[in-house]
């Protein structure tokens, strides 16, 4: 089983919609991270956070420390959010497990 | 600024050539890292350096080898390629603080190997 889980796999949207990607990790963090992977690979850093929320544009990460879950919202989608969606979890010691990314497809 | 540069972008190997994929950064980071990012898989640690002339193995090293002789420079060397070895490969930076955002991590645009 994978330390850090993401839900869904993938995602279909319509362009406007309210989009949440879901982050479960089972091990003790110091961070967690939600990145983006572009169709053509090259991989962004979004956020890093380790409490509450934080909030880039139409993007808002939250994390729960209790329930070591994180979540990814995207609002007024467009389709040139559609990517791959990746979240990490920062181990004591900067070591990152990743989540295998949900599939993003906003539509037009 | 570059940020992370990383060549070459594509490669075609047979089984038991060798290669190395070359990662350099002009941010003046001391955390460098491989990856690798096998189809539905999350991307896995396969070397990893805090600063020059110190590596460490990650949770794939097999098959490879690193070495870290300056800041910039963090090449990756295969040296019998294996089908195994297939796969798309990220080169990434960091700071030891993050940004605005808690943006921390820059990534090279990636290698895809293949081993035939």
């Amino acid at each position: 089983k994978n330390e850090v889980e993401q839900s869904p796999q993938n995602l279909t949207a319509q362009e406007g919609e309210f989009i949440t990607i879901n982050c479960s990790y089972s091990v003790g963090i110091s961070a967690l991270h939600w990145l983006q992977q572009h169709p053509g690979g090259g991989i962004v850093s979004l956020f890093m956070l380790s409490s509450g929320k934080k909030k880039h544009g139409r993007l808002i990460a939250t994390i729960n420390i209790q329930e070591k879950h994180s979540s990814l919202h995207i609002t007024a989608s467009h389709p040139r959010d559609s990517a791959v969606y990746i979240c990490a979890a920062e181990e004591y010691g900067n070591k990152l497990v990743f989540g295998a990314g949900t599939i993003l497809r906003v539509k037009s | 600024n570059a940020g992370v540069t990383q060549t070459p972008k594509f490669r075609i190997l047979k089984i038991g050539q060798s290669m190395t994929l070359q990662c350099t950064q002009d941010m003046n980071h001391n955390y460098m890292y491989w990856y690798r990012q096998d189809p539905g898989m999350g991307l896995k640690l396969i070397y990893y350096s805090v600063g020059a002339g110190i590596t460490d193995k990650g949770e794939v090293p097999n098959g490879y080898n690193v070495s870290r002789s300056t800041t910039e420079d963090f090449p990756l060397r295969l040296e019998l390629a294996a089908p195994s070895q297939t796969s798309v490969y990220f080169c990434a930076s960091s700071y030891a603080f993050a940004g605005e955002y808690g943006e921390k991590l820059f990534f090279g645009s990636g290698t895809q190997l293949s081993v035939l």
